[in-house]
């Protein structure tokens, strides 16, 4: 299995600040027949499902804003909030979808600080 | 808009059988794919199984492969998951997700979940 290791665990941010959250995986993610990296990134807010953010590791979702970014490729891949706004506060999760079992990282808590 | 609604939730003895129902609207269920992901109390998130548009093809994860079955009806416009032989590490809040488009299996629309404990 794909094992997916997300670091920090938890991270304090000042409003208006740029949070970084990233997401290692135990082998590349790079499909080479379409150059795509089969990686997604995930917002849950407390008591609610998770959220689609990001796919193909860069792709913003529909309605997601502008200041969610997703980069890297191969194993390492990064998910920015440019500038942290209030209703940030969510854990987040990277999740490979190149092979099954899909795996999930195991979650980066964000607060204010 | 697109909605995933779960049910058949509850409490379950170790051992004993539970069948979960996602109705889905919004948009033309049996073109898309569908998950099973489920987080067991305070952790993260575990994909449980996936089967395709038509029926035809199903993967599990190994922790339930042999005892729980995805399957879906699509005159109905809804997906099941059958447990059997449950087990105390089954307990979770219990979701599905649609594949995402063009048969991608990432996770697009979430359930608002189902919780699932078994207990005795």
């Amino acid at each position: 299995d794909i094992v997916m290791t997300q670091s920090p665990d938890s991270l304090a941010v000042s409003l208006g600040e740029r949070a970084t959250i990233n997401c290692k995986s135990s082998q590349s993610l790079l499909y080479s027949s379409d150059n795509k990296n089969y990686l997604g990134w995930y917002q849950q807010k407390p008591g609610q499902p998770p959220k689609l953010l990001i796919y193909w590791a860069s792709t913003r979702q529909s309605g997601v804003p502008a200041r969610f970014s997703g980069g890297g490729s191969g194993t390492d891949f990064t998910l920015t909030i440019s500038s942290l706004q209030a209703e940030d506060v969510a854990v987040y999760y990277c999740q490979q979808y190149y092979i099954n079992p899909y795996t999930f990282g195991q979650g980066t808590k964000l607060e204010i600080k | 808009q697109v909605q995933l609604v779960e049910s058949g939730g509850g409490v379950v003895l170790p051992g004993r059988s539970l069948r979960l129902s996602c109705a889905a609207s919004g948009f033309a269920f049996s073109h898309y794919g569908m998950h099973w992901v489920r987080q067991a109390p305070g952790k993260g998130l575990e994909w449980v199984a996936v089967i395709s548009l038509d029926g035809r093809n199903k993967y599990y994860t190994d922790y339930v492969r042999g005892r729980f079955t995805i399957s879906r009806d699509n005159s109905k416009n809804t997906l099941y998951l059958q447990m059997n032989s449950l087990r105390t590490e089954d307990t979770a809040v219990y979701y599905c997700a649609r594949v995402g488009v063009e048969g991608v299996p990432y996770f697009d629309y979430w359930g608002q979940g189902a919780l699932v404990t078994v207990s005795s």
